[in-house]
């Protein structure tokens, strides 16, 4: 067990529909990381918060968007769905966001798209 | 942008035999981290090993150890003593040690399976 909690563990929904992902951190790490991992693009970075800002952007669709809560949870809201966004989406965390902090991963939220 | 390149799309090993998965990636930064991850059939990612790339000693955990060649920008990674918990996806991922870019870039993964 990382230590990273990510809920829920499957979603299933339609097209056009919007969802949201919740990631809890290990207690003390500042820093979460979104990636989806997909049969054709493999394993993404989609975006970094560090502390309540936003970090980094990967390839996140305009589709996508993440916050970050003071408690230090955070969120990935994914809208209009597509077929295509069909993927296992993970949330990592880290105690900071530089150095040799290594990222621990979530048991990730798989979601299916009908 | 920093790449990196999993030749291997499936391997296999004996049960208590050694096995190498490789890794090459391409970057143009001279400081960065290199790790190597685990995805058994739960999908749960699992840091199996990190080498820094300013060290020149190669990293070890028990049975697992790195051989990094930084010249050649290669980075395997050795299993001893194979055992059936070691099947798995593993994947090499790449890290800057930029400020500002922490996210963490993975290769295809190699899926190893372990014959009894």
């Amino acid at each position: 067990d990382s230590g990273v909690t990510q809920t829920p563990k499957h979603l299933i929904t339609a097209t056009g529909q919007r969802v949201t992902l919740r990631c809890s951190p290990r207690s003390g790490d500042l820093s979460v990381y979104w990636y989806q991992q997909s049969l054709d693009q493999g394993l993404q970075f989609l975006i970094q918060y560090y502390n309540g800002e936003e970090r980094a952007k990967g390839n996140i669709l305009e589709r996508f968007s993440a916050q970050q809560f003071p408690d230090l949870h955070s969120e990935l809201n994914l809208s209009s769905l597509e077929l295509g966004d069909s993927a296992l989406y993970f949330c990592a965390s880290s105690v900071g966001a530089s150095g040799t902090n290594e990222q621990y991963f979530g048991p990730g939220t798989r979601l299916t798209v009908t | 942008a920093q790449t990196v390149t999993q030749s291997q799309p499936e391997m296999s090993v004996q049960e208590a035999e050694t096995v190498t998965l490789s890794c090459t990636y391409d970057t143009s930064e001279s400081d960065y981290y290199l790790f190597w991850y685990k995805q058994p059939p739960s999908r749960q990612m699992i840091l199996v090993i990190r080498q820094e790339a300013y060290k020149q000693q190669n990293a070890t955990e028990n049975r697992f150890s790195v051989n990094f060649q930084k010249a050649a920008k290669s980075f395997s990674l050795k299993i001893s003593d194979s055992q059936l918990g070691d099947a798995a996806m593993y994947f090499c991922a790449y890290r800057s040690a930029n400020f500002g870019n922490e996210k963490l870039t993975f290769g295809t993964g190699t899926r190893l399976t372990i014959i009894p």
